[in-house]
């Protein structure tokens, strides 16, 4: 199986700051990377397909970047509503496996 | 736009099988692959496994000796079944339309349904 790792597993952040998480897969992806916006009690919503492509309805302010092993979400300025847990998902191999969360608090 | 709900018990016995029934409403079956995804209280997402709208199938190979997924393009529904079940399956239960070869990505989900295992 292909391993997701993800950095930091929880991170606190004020209104307006500039938020990253990676994501590090145990072989080469390409590109096959997705991330999830989980809240509390909620389904996960889909955020970023294929590493860095936006799904649709999402804030502009979430992007994805990365190839191989090594991946990125930025939220460029962090809202309250993006209180959540994330989550990174490889499309590369089978099983399809998810990172273990970042779970992003407001200050 | 599609949609997906989970339905079936949300209590099973140790040694029992887990049933439970995911209806797509706003779109079409026949199509996409239709997945399940769980995940225990508190923890991260497992993939289960898919089935293809033509009855390809795939399942995690840490369950495929007690899971089965079904289609009933009839009644645009599919179904999970995990047998010889114990207390560390219990876990929200989620289903999700799979997108591009693989699937790739899951888009939308279904709300998830908890399901605990306990005597």
């Amino acid at each position: 199986d292909i391993q997701m790792t993800q950095s930091p597993s929880s991170l606190s952040a004020s209104v307006g700051d500039r938020v990253t998480i990676t994501c590090r897969a145990s072989q080469s992806i390409s590109s096959h990377l997705n991330w999830y916006q989980q809240k509390a009690g909620k389904a996960p919503k889909l955020v970023i397909y294929g590493a860095s492509s936006l799904q649709g309805g999402v804030p502009s302010r979430f992007s994805g970047s990365g190839s191989g092993t090594d991946f990125t979400l930025t939220i460029s300025s962090l809202q309250p509503e993006d209180f959540a847990t994330y989550y990174c998902q490889q499309s590369y191999g089978t099983p399809r496996t998810f990172g273990q969360g970042t779970k992003v608090e407001i200050k | 736009q599609v949609q997906l709900q989970e339905s079936g018990p949300g209590l099973v016995k140790p040694s029992e099988t887990l049933s439970l029934t995911c209806t797509v409403s706003g779109g079409s079956i026949s199509s996409y692959y239709w997945s399940w995804i769980r995940q225990p209280p508190g923890r991260g997402l497992e993939w289960i496994g898919y089935i293809y709208h033509s009855g390809t199938i795939n399942y995690n190979p840490s369950l495929k000796s007690r899971v089965t997924i079904s289609v009933d393009t009839s009644k645009n529904k599919f179904s999970l079944k995990l047998n010889s079940v114990t207390v560390a399956d219990t876990a929200v239960y989620y289903c999700a339309r799979g997108l591009a070869v693989g699937p790739g990505w899951f888009d939308p989900w279904g709300q998830g349904t908890l399901v605990t295992v306990s005597p």
